[in-house]
């Protein structure tokens, strides 16, 4: 079946430093992507979402890049600080609202 | 997380027991849906539900595994005579309708199979 992944397992950037996360998704047809953190022992939560109408999006000190032509998604995080240290996943929005998630990307932010 | 309740937080049952999870969503919305999560893994869908509707339960298990969503009160996801391969984390998201609309997450019942 069709699913959306990611490329690096964990990424570990000096506090202060940009972090780019990325995720490869294989469903043409998708059109809403959304990423999503997750701290130790608590639920998903909402950083920013891209409809595939469009090619980026911007949030506060977060970014997302959408590349339909290669099935590529990114997520851009400017001066990364410790607070930002958690799971993040890529997700697919599927029709009725059901997500495909992937399989996360632990980041690490050293002081 | 905008107000998507669920209870308990741990839960720890024996091999053949019964569990019932619980999901209050956010004010006002009438989709709920269910995800299960193991360690280090993402979330996979479950189950899609509206008021007293299955919409989809293709991610749930056929055998031992059921949800409801009542006119009034809570959606329960019900695992009976669990294993310990149903120990996991769930959790239950919300939306205030169908298409591309935000989902608010819970925090999530972590079972433990014993």
């Amino acid at each position: 079946g069709e699913s959306v992944g990611l490329h690096l397992p964990t990424l570990s950037v000096q506090e202060g430093d940009n972090s780019i996360i990325n995720c490869a998704y294989s469903n043409s047809a998708s059109d809403y992507f959304i990423w999503y953190k997750q701290e130790s022992g608590k639920g998903p939560q909402f950083i920013i979402d891209i409809r595939s109408n469009m090619d980026k999006r911007q949030g506060q000190r977060v970014t997302v890049l959408l590349n339909k032509t290669v099935k590529h998604l990114s997520l851009q995080i400017a001066a990364t600080q410790p607070g930002d240290s958690a799971v993040y996943f890529c997700a697919e929005n599927n029709a009725g609202n059901m997500l495909t998630f992937g399989g996360g990307t632990r980041l690490m932010v050293k002081p | 997380n905008a107000g998507v309740m669920q209870n308990p937080r741990h839960l720890v049952r024996r091999r053949g027991q019964e569990a019932r999870l619980r999901c209050s969503p956010v004010k006002g919305h009438s989709h709920v849906y269910w995800y299960r999560q193991l360690p280090e893994e993402g979330l996979k869908f479950m189950v899609y539900l509206q008021k007293e509707n299955i919409i989809d339960e293709s991610g749930m298990p056929k055998e031992r595994f059921s949800a409801e969503f009542p006119k009034e009160g809570p959606s329960i996801l019900r695992i009976q005579q669990v294993v310990r391969g149903d120990s996991a984390a769930y959790f239950c998201a919300s939306s205030g309708g169908q298409g591309n609309t935000e989902a608010f997450f819970g925090q999530g019942t972590r079972l433990t199979v014993v």
